[in-house]
């Protein structure tokens, strides 16, 4: 099993520019989130889903979109990208009841 | 809304020696998980060890333990015969029971083992 995968591993943008971070479990998990992590701090949620075609805001939501069309997909899409947004952003999942959450080997995003 | 607090941004230790990180939460729950994440160099997340707050042991992975104090919402880590390979980023999480949306975690702790 490949567990949590995400692409790509780091990006550049430019401000204003879109991009969409792609993130695939093959554990046939319900539960799928995105995460940022700034420099020094832990991480803050940014997204959830809790199956397909149910998504749902975390704690810093803005400035980001999610879309789940199937329980293998969760795709983070950033519209107009700001200098706020540079982070290190990861996915997990996990099955509802387990609780410990998988996570993916994150994506770094660098926008200038 | 729940809050994790790790008040030591940076410990050291040597090879072999033991050493404990700090974790305190805040929570009005009765029911949750803790967790001890490791974020080595690489950025990957690595599960470390978990508690259910149901459980009065602590729980214990190998050279790994916790000291879950649930009323003094307390959730300590101890690495006993610490290892290079231990060197990394320690993060406390928090979440609830009754649903798998709302993870918290702590700043972190960055720990490194001395030859």
């Amino acid at each position: 099993n490949a567990g949590v995968t995400q692409t790509p591993k780091f990006r550049i943008l430019k401000i204003g520019q879109s991009m969409t971070l792609q993130c695939t479990q093959d554990m046939n998990h319900n539960y799928m989130y995105w995460y940022r992590q700034d420099p020094g701090m832990g991480l803050k949620l940014i997204y959830y889903s809790v199956g397909a075609g149910i998504t749902d805001k975390g704690e810093v939501p803005n400035g980001y979109n999610v879309s789940r069309s199937t329980t293998e997909d969760f795709p983070l899409r950033l519209e107009l990208a700001a200098p706020s947004q540079t982070s290190v952003y990861f996915c997990a999942s996990t099955q509802v009841g387990v609780g410990t959450q998988y996570f993916g080997p994150g994506t770094r995003l660098l926008v200038l | 809304a729940q809050t994790v607090t790790q008040s030591q941004p940076e410990m050291s230790v040597q090879e072999a020696e033991t050493v404990t990180l700090s974790c305190t939460y805040d929570t009005s729950e009765n029911n949750y998980y803790l967790f001890w994440y490791k974020q080595p160099p690489s950025r990957q997340m690595i599960l470390v060890i978990r508690q259910e707050a149901y459980k009065q042991q602590n729980a214990t992975e190998n050279r790994f333990s916790v000291n879950f104090q649930k009323a003094a919402k307390s959730f300590s880590l101890k690495i006993s015969d610490s290892q290079l390979g231990d060197t990394a980023m320690y993060f406390c999480a928090f979440m609830k029971q009754v649903d798998n949306n709302d993870m918290r975690f702590g700043a972190g702790t960055r720990l490194t083992v001395k030859p």
